[in-house]
């Protein structure tokens, strides 16, 4: 069965910092991956969706930046952190079956900026 | 351009009783809608989806939900609430990302609170 990691669960980080959150995915092959942010626990963001090995896109310009080194690893990354990239950050994975992806969901990081 | 609306920021419910988490959508073509559930301080879980069929589509924890075309709703609904179930819900339609990929656009989110 198909399995999705994130870590760290938690960070704490000051403002101006780099940021480095990792997402990998077991038990599927070329998935698409997504990078949300939730704030104040309500509606997600779409961040960064990406298709293929190298290949990314972004949804709404921003601070932060992904990549995707290996078929099941998606990394979101900041090399100065704002008070605003506070939040949670959930990755998701999809496959698509006859035209239709359902994604599923990673347990997410929580990062706090101060 | 696709959306989801989810008009009640909360719903109360009493333990044992039926409950209802409404979502409306708006989108060209034929939707493809989705309901997920998140608990405190975890990611979304999937519950269900509806692609085409049968209107009336079953998920998990006992939880189900009603594609109504003419309404252009997706209400989410269970017979008989548990404490358990309190969470907060989102409903999802299936967008169009840049380049043809498919997304999904998520309601606001609506809290459920289940009481004993």
């Amino acid at each position: 069965s198909q399995t999705i990691h994130q870590w760290p669960a938690t960070l704490v980080q000051p403002v101006g910092s780099p940021l480095s959150l990792e997402c990998t995915v077991e038990g599927t092959s070329n998935p698409n991956l997504y990078w949300y942010r939730q704030a104040a626990g309500r509606g997600l963001q779409l961040l960064f969706y990406s298709v293929g090995i190298g290949q990314i896109s972004s949804e709404v310009p921003q601070n932060l930046s992904a990549s995707r080194p290996q078929d099941r690893q998606f990394i979101l990354s900041s090399k100065k952190l704002l008070l605003s990239d506070s939040g949670f950050y959930l990755c998701a994975w999809s496959v698509s079956l006859a035209g239709v992806e359902t994604q599923y969901f990673g347990p997410g990081t929580r990062l706090l900026v101060l | 351009a696709q959306s989801v609306a989810q008009p009640e920021d909360q719903v109360n419910v009493a333990e044992g009783n039926p409950l209802t988490v409404k979502c409306t959508y708006s989108v060209s073509g034929n939707p493809y809608l989705f309901w997920y559930v998140q608990y405190p301080n975890r990611g979304l879980q999937f519950l269900l989806k509806y692609i085409t069929g049968d209107n009336l589509v079953k998920g998990s924890y006992g939880f189900e939900a009603e594609f109504n075309k003419s309404q252009t709703s997706f209400h989410l609904k269970k017979p008989s609430a548990l404490v358990s179930d309190s969470a907060l819900y989102f409903c999802a339609v299936r967008g169009v990302l840049s380049g043809g990929y498919n997304k999904l656009i998520f309601g606001a989110g609506t809290r459920l609170a289940v009481h004993p």
